[in-house]
């Protein structure tokens, strides 16, 4: 099983929708996660962090089930700015200024 | 406002010659990171390192890597002896008050 594992998509939604990417991840004892976008050739840049209570910022909302080991990220009322990849990054390590794992990302375009 | 900036944007070199890629944070932080991502691949960890020393590396940090502060503010990453495979792009991360990471723009490195 993979360190961290994302479906690729692409994910192709009209202008509105609503969209869920899921991650999971193989390390039972990883302590952070959090989501990032990238845009193409550009530098990851982080979306938010996740919270084991789940936590909304906006039109995204992140969950994390440690019991299956995913966390998840939907955006609600999509917007042509929201074209962009999403990485799943899990970091195993607790106050850890460590080594962070990250997904190969999901692609998402929004249309109009 | 980039969190760090990184020079050159973009680098050519000839297979086997040395590189140095430099990364500059805006205000003082302790802890950076450097992280590659070989085009339509997924980001990958190389280094951390903290207060002046490594912390820790990945497995393709090998002895072709090297990471100094060598005037406490510039961070660089030299590679010595480049090889085709070591063109991608190369991000800088500093580490935030939790352990976020904000990655700056980034080098592309293309080697020939």
């Amino acid at each position: 099983r993979k360190e961290v594992e994302q479906d690729p998509g692409p994910f192709n939604v009209p202008e509105g929708a609503t969209v869920a990417f899921n991650c999971t991840y193989s390390n039972s004892a990883s302590q952070s996660f959090f989501w990032y976008r990238q845009d193409c050739r550009k530098e990851p840049k982080l979306l938010m962090s996740v919270y084991s209570s789940g936590n909304e910022d906006g039109r995204f909302t992140a969950q994390l089930n440690r019991a299956s080991q995913y966390i998840s990220l939907l955006i609600r009322d999509s917007k042509l700015s929201d074209s962009a990849t999403y990485l799943c990054v899990v970091n195993p390590n607790s106050g850890g200024y460590q080594k962070v794992t990250f997904g190969t990302g999901t692609k998402l375009q929004v249309i109009p | 406002e980039p969190e760090v900036t990184q020079t050159p944007s973009h680098q050519v070199t000839q297979m086997g010659q040395e590189v140095i890629l430099r990364c500059v944070p805006i205000s003082n932080h302790l802890y950076f990171y450097w992280y590659r991502q070989i085009l339509g691949q997924k980001v990958e960890f190389l280094v951390s390192f903290y207060n002046n020393e490594i912390s820790e590396k990945s497995e393709i940090f090998d002895d072709q890597f090297s990471v100094e502060r060598p005037d406490g503010s510039n961070f660089t990453l030299k590679i010595r002896s480049t090889k085709l495979e070591d063109s991608a792009m190369y991000f800088c991360a500093r580490g935030g008050r939790t352990d976020t990471q904000y990655f700056g723009p980034g080098t592309r490195l293309t080697v020939l």
